[in-house]
């Protein structure tokens, strides 16, 4: 069970836009650490896609931004494209377990 | 352009030990945290240890503490985990990833390609 609960599985049709939740708690999100997201294509490593809650590294389409209030953020992807068809990962740093955790992960499916 | 290449990798009996190695280039090695993340097959990101840029301090994940250690050499520019007392659960690929900003806004900049560890007898 991951310290930041995702939904498993998101779907869009090509065009349309999805939002991936990622729900944490007083001692991560809610304590006002950074979140960050990960893209990990089919068979791939994870590719940094979101830093501190807001940040594209260069490369990285503005579709995607982030988000966060309380102790939830969210990730937004507009204009779903095929090739946007693979697993995310939130993640942040935890004080009461002193580690960095992540999200269960979340497959977006483009219909 | 930033390089991880890890090694190392392969078939272990439960209570074996393994040393993976994290090759690094394109960046100021010995300027950068950095840590180890693994993925069960099938499964999500685990979080494993952490290193700083000058090997003095290390963090490990409840999992794998007392069993792994990271380590580096920075003369070589190279990151290692020596896995010891492995267990079934220990099965999954084995990324290095460099770190970027401090450690309670610390994110995974760069990911190496991954190295599978198998635990079976």
């Amino acid at each position: 069970q991951s310290v930041l609960t995702q939904p498993p599985s998101v779907s869009g049709a090509p065009g349309q836009g999805v939002t991936i939740s990622c729900t944490g708690s007083s001692s991560n999100i809610g304590a006002g650490y950074d979140v960050h997201w990960y893209q990990q294509l089919p068979g791939t490593a994870p590719k940094l896609l979101i830093y501190a809650k807001t940040n594209r590294p260069s490369g990285v389409p503005d579709r995607f931004s982030g988000s966060k209030s309380g102790a939830s953020a969210s990730l937004a992807i507009t204009g779903l494209q095929a090739e946007d068809e693979a697993d995310y990962y939130c993640q942040s740093y935890d004080n009461s377990l002193s580690s960095w955790v992540f999200g269960g992960g979340t497959k977006l499916t483009v219909l | 352009q930033v390089q991880l290449v890890e090694s190392g990798g392969g078939v272990v009996q439960p209570g074996g030990s393994l040393r993976l190695s994290c090759a690094a280039s394109g960046f100021m090695f010995n300027s950068y945290g950095m840590h180890w993340v693994r993925q069960a097959p099938g499964k999500g990101l685990e979080w494993v240890a952490f290193i700083r840029y000058d090997g003095l301090d290390k963090y490990y994940a409840d999992s794998v503490r007392g069993r792994f250690i990271i380590s580096r050499d920075n003369s070589q520019n190279t990151l290692y985990l020596q896995m010891n007392s492995l267990r079934a659960e220990d099965a999954a690929v084995y990324y290095c990833a460099k770190n970027e900003a401090m450690i309670a806004r610390a994110y995974f900049h760069y990911w190496g390609q991954g190295t599978l560890v198998t635990v079976s007898s």
